[in-house]
């Protein structure tokens, strides 16, 4: 069975300071790979998606992953965080058949930006 | 704005009870799947509709069903309530089978 582990359930950084999530997954296939993004008050978003070709993917916001599927990881990162990146962000995994089996996600990060 | 809304926001129910959520997708969306996302945990699927037939599903029991209408909307239907029922349902249409999801703001189901 595929599974999601995001390594911090709380992260809470200053304005300016660089952002890394952790995510790994575990999934007996290829995959494409997803972070997922709540603001307050908002619907979940995509933030950005890996399906295939460049491991480095950017996403909106300045933020990017990176695929490294030597280490089964997706971590998510952006060099300089904002207080408006306060927000819940899940990392989620899907097998990359085109099958009708959704989204695995993660339990999620709840990042909080102090100004 | 994602365009999928969900009806109603918040729901109380009595263990043993039935419930219909009601979701409403972007048109052309001709795919919607449904989450049950429990306190402090990410969103777990529970089945996915496409073109009105159900065409994939997670480890949910049969008491958890669907439907999916032409007009672009669906019911995630659940029979036998149990306390553990209590979550957040979310509703999520897309492309075809594509992969970017646009998520309802949920459903708020608490089970008594």
């Amino acid at each position: 069975a595929q599974s999601v582990s995001q390594h911090n359930h709380h992260v809470i950084l200053s304005e300016a300071a660089s952002l890394e999530l952790g995510c790994n997954y575990s999934y007996g296939g290829t995959v494409n790979l997803f972070w997922y993004v709540q603001y307050p008050g908002q619907h979940l978003q995509l933030l950005l998606k890996y399906f295939s070709g460049d491991p480095l993917v950017k996403g909106i916001k300045g933020f990017e992953a990176e695929f490294i599927k030597s280490k089964f990881s997706f971590n998510l990162r952006k060099p300089s965080v904002q207080w408006s990146d306060t927000a819940e962000y899940f990392c989620a995994v899907k097998g990359s058949g085109g099958g009708a089996d959704g989204l695995t996600f993660g339990k999620g990060t709840h990042l909080i930006i102090q100004p | 704005e994602t365009g999928v809304t969900q009806s109603p926001t918040h729901l109380i129910k009595t263990r043993g009870q039935q419930v219909t959520l009601r979701c409403s997708s972007q048109s052309g969306h001709n795919t919607v799947s449904w989450y049950q996302q429990a306190l402090g945990q990410g969103p777990q699927f529970i089945f996915q509709y496409y073109r009105e037939e159900e065409n994939g599903r997670g480890n949910f029991p049969p008491r958890f069903s669907g439907l999916q209408f032409p007009n672009y909307s669906s019911e995630l239907n659940v029979n036998a309530l149990e306390l553990d029922d209590s979550a957040l349902y979310l509703c999520a249409s897309s492309v075809g089978q594509g992969e970017k999801l646009f998520f309802g703001s949920g459903t708020q189901l608490s089970v008594l």
